[in-house]
């Protein structure tokens, strides 16, 4: 099946630096990629949809300077927090369609990128 | 906002069914229902999907009303693994925006 993988799976860095996280997806290509966010005994937030090719499109409220997110490939979109803040430690997931030439293919996840900002 | 509601939290039996009720009262023709489940600390599984017909494989069924204003989603025997927050999402196919409730956390106790 369709395997979307993160890197990295957990974080640490201190207040002020930036931070990538990549999303690849392993056996298929995704034109499209999608960018959640999760704090703590909530539920998953869209933060942005990344396209291939073409700027990212974010979800009200989601700064796009601070969350720079880069679709350089069918088969990688990276997001990077830049001058990261504690208030920036979350979860971040992300997903991507399994089969697109299917309008009812579900998303499929990565298992997540654990950030933690000191 | 979701447009799904889900009971906050279950508890099921090891070995027995687990039955996940969601309500999508405002759900359109062309939605379809996707169910997915997060364990701690990871990302959320796909379980299984449907647009109006019953749909089963091989982790679960889905059993969708006729005026598809809800539906159940099926654990034939929940195992211990089963343990986890499931999510009910409805959307329109293609748009791949899912809205995530709070979705319902199913203990299965042994």
């Amino acid at each position: 099946g369709a395997v979307v993988s993160q890197h990295p799976s957990w974080v640490i860095c201190k207040s002020g630096t930036s931070v990538k996280i990549e999303c690849r997806s392993l056996d298929f290509q995704a034109t499209t990629m999608f960018w959640y966010r999760q704090f703590p005994k909530q539920s998953l937030m869209l933060m942005a949809t990344s396209n291939e090719g073409s700027k990212a499109t974010y979800e009200q409220g989601v700064e796009k300077d601070k969350f720079l997110i880069n679709h350089a490939s069918l088969t990688l979109s990276t997001l990077t927090v830049t001058s990261a803040h504690p208030e920036d430690s979350s979860f971040y997931i992300c997903s991507a369609p399994g089969v697109e030439y299917r309008l009812d293919s579900p998303l499929h996840f990565g298992n997540g990128t654990r950030l933690t900002v000191t | 906002d979701a447009k799904t509601t889900q009971p906050p939290s279950m508890d099921c039996a090891e070995g027995r069914a687990a039955n996940l009720p969601c309500n999508h009262s405002t759900i359109s023709g062309n939605e379809y229902v996707y169910w997915y489940r997060q364990i701690h600390s990871q990302g959320p599984q796909y379980i299984i999907h449907g647009l109006k017909n019953n749909e089963t494989n091989e982790m679960a069924s889905l059993i969708i009303t006729e005026d598809r204003k809800s539906s159940t989603l099926i654990l034939p025997h929940a195992t211990l693994r089963d343990t986890a927050v499931y999510y009910c999402i409805v959307t329109t196919s293609g748009t791949y925006k899912y809205i995530f409730g709070t979705g319902t956390r199913l203990k299965v106790l042994a």
